[in-house]
């Protein structure tokens, strides 16, 4: 079964810097990546999304690429600020096998 | 537009005692339906999935059940808990078709003492 790995962990940044989390995907068959926010005890919100057809996506101030020749994609945060501080979590999904398997978590701080 | 229902918010229960969470969604039909753990300070943990009425994957083998009596309802159950089982339960839903976007219900907090 899908397999995602995230990293790192835990990630503090410099307000106004920018901030990178990563993750691999172990099933080729995976087509749809998003990423969710969670704030302390709230449930995690969708804030980006990307298709195996496409390569990067970008909202404002957040982008997402995909590599899928090495199974991996990653979520690009600039000029953060500090609502930014969350955990942020990548995720993977194969239509056709109708479930979604989460990475682990990156705590990300946003130093004043 | 679509929301989805989870209750209660939170939940204080002894060992050994039975559960039952309860998901609803509305405005939509034939959705996927989803039950995820979050123990303290760590990752979402899918349990189960549901693509239909009676339709049940379980994704980890432990005390818990799931059933989906209704279309839009998708209920999480144990008939005896453990103090193991104590984490963040949300529930979530995705539509039908090719738009997988997940969305999650505001969760229950279950403590087992």
């Amino acid at each position: 079964g899908e397999n995602v790995e995230q990293h790192p962990s835990t990630l503090s940044v410099q307000e106004g810097d920018s901030a990178v989390i990563k993750c691999t995907y172990s099933d080729s068959a995976s087509n749809y990546f998003p990423w969710y926010k969670q704030e302390l005890g709230k449930r995690p919100q969708l804030i980006i999304d990307i298709r195996s057809n496409v390569g990067e996506k970008k909202d404002q101030r957040i982008a997402v690429t995909l590599n899928k020749t090495a199974k991996h994609f990653s979520l690009h945060i600039t000029e953060t600020q500090p609502e930014d501080s969350a955990v942020y979590f990548c995720a993977a999904m194969h239509s056709s096998a109708s479930k979604i398997i989460f990475g682990s978590g990156t705590r990300l701080s946003i130093r004043p | 537009s679509q929301t989805i229902h989870q209750w209660p918010a939170t939940l204080v229960q002894p060992v050994g005692s039975p559960l039952s969470l309860e998901c609803t969604v509305e405005g939509t039909s034939n959705p996927n339906l989803y039950w995820y753990r979050q123990a303290a300070g760590r990752g979402l943990q899918l349990l189960f999935y549901s693509v239909g009425i009676g339709q049940i994957s379980s994704e980890v083998p432990q005390n818990l059940s799931a059933s989906r009596p209704q279309d839009r309802q998708f209920i999480l159950s144990s008939k005896k808990l453990l103090l193991s089982d104590s984490g963040f339960y949300l529930c979530a839903w995705t539509p039908r078709g090719r738009d997988e976007k997940l969305f999650f219900g505001s969760g229950t907090q279950l403590s087992v003492l």
